[in-house]
């Protein structure tokens, strides 16, 4: 099966833009999740899409969505570019929940100027 | 309530030597898992082990459970440059990764 594969994967954007991510997860899993690392914060959990319902969400402002297609792949869009934004995000796939093994991208590096 | 948190933080070893990782967490769980991030790459999953399982092997991994202390550790044994990586550990629960351990084998 092909991996998780996440586009672009390297974006530069300035203060006050939006963008949007996408993940296309391994075929057959339903469940796909975001997460964000930074250096000082490590991974931190942003939202978990299943069958195109967002099914949990982590403590991040609304400036962060996100949304899953009929086919499970998955965007995130961030409005407001803020300096503090420029991460790794990583969507990670899996077949069922979050107790399921997670198979994750490769990542898209944002940098925000 | 934050999940696992592995200690150390870093750690430094020669190649051959073993690493020992830890990793604590505060509720129940259904399984933790361990996951392997390569320099600013995604992560990979190494073991899971079950809430009822004391111990799992696979390869060179040897991974501990102690659901009574709420803790789990993974060793490494005859470590190899390329184990230099950072060490997660993973709950499930809220969707928690620790702060990682990062591992230097130094060849």
């Amino acid at each position: 099966k092909a991996g998780v594969t996440q586009t672009p994967r390297y974006l530069i954007k300035t203060r006050g833009q939006q963008v949007t991510l996408s993940c296309s997860p391994i075929s057959g899993h339903r469940s796909v999740s975001w997460y964000q690392q930074t250096p000082g914060q490590g991974l931190q959990f942003l939202f978990e899409y299943f069958s195109e319902t967002q099914r949990n969400k982590g403590n991040f402002p609304g400036r962060f969505s996100g949304r899953q297609f009929s086919n499970s792949r998955s965007e995130m869009n961030v409005s407001t570019l803020e300096l503090g934004d420029s991460a790794l995000y990583l969507c990670a796939s899996s077949s069922a929940s979050g107790y399921n093994e997670q198979f994750f991208g490769p990542g898209t590096r944002l940098t925000v100027l | 309530s934050q999940q696992g948190e592995e200690d150390p933080q870093a750690l430094s070893i020669q190649e051959g030597e073993n690493a020992t990782m830890n990793c604590s967490y505060k509720t129940s769980i259904n399984n933790l898992q361990w996951y392997r991030q390569n320099s600013g790459r995604g992560l990979v999953h190494l073991i899971l082990i079950r809430s009822n399982e004391r111990e799992k092997h696979s390869g060179r991994l040897r991974v501990t459970l102690d659901t009574s202390k709420k803790s789990s550790s993974l060793l490494i044994t005859a470590s190899r440059a390329a184990d230099t990586a950072s060490y997660f550990c993973y709950t499930g629960n809220q969707f928690y990764f620790g702060t990682g351990t990062s591992l230097t084998v130094i060849p």
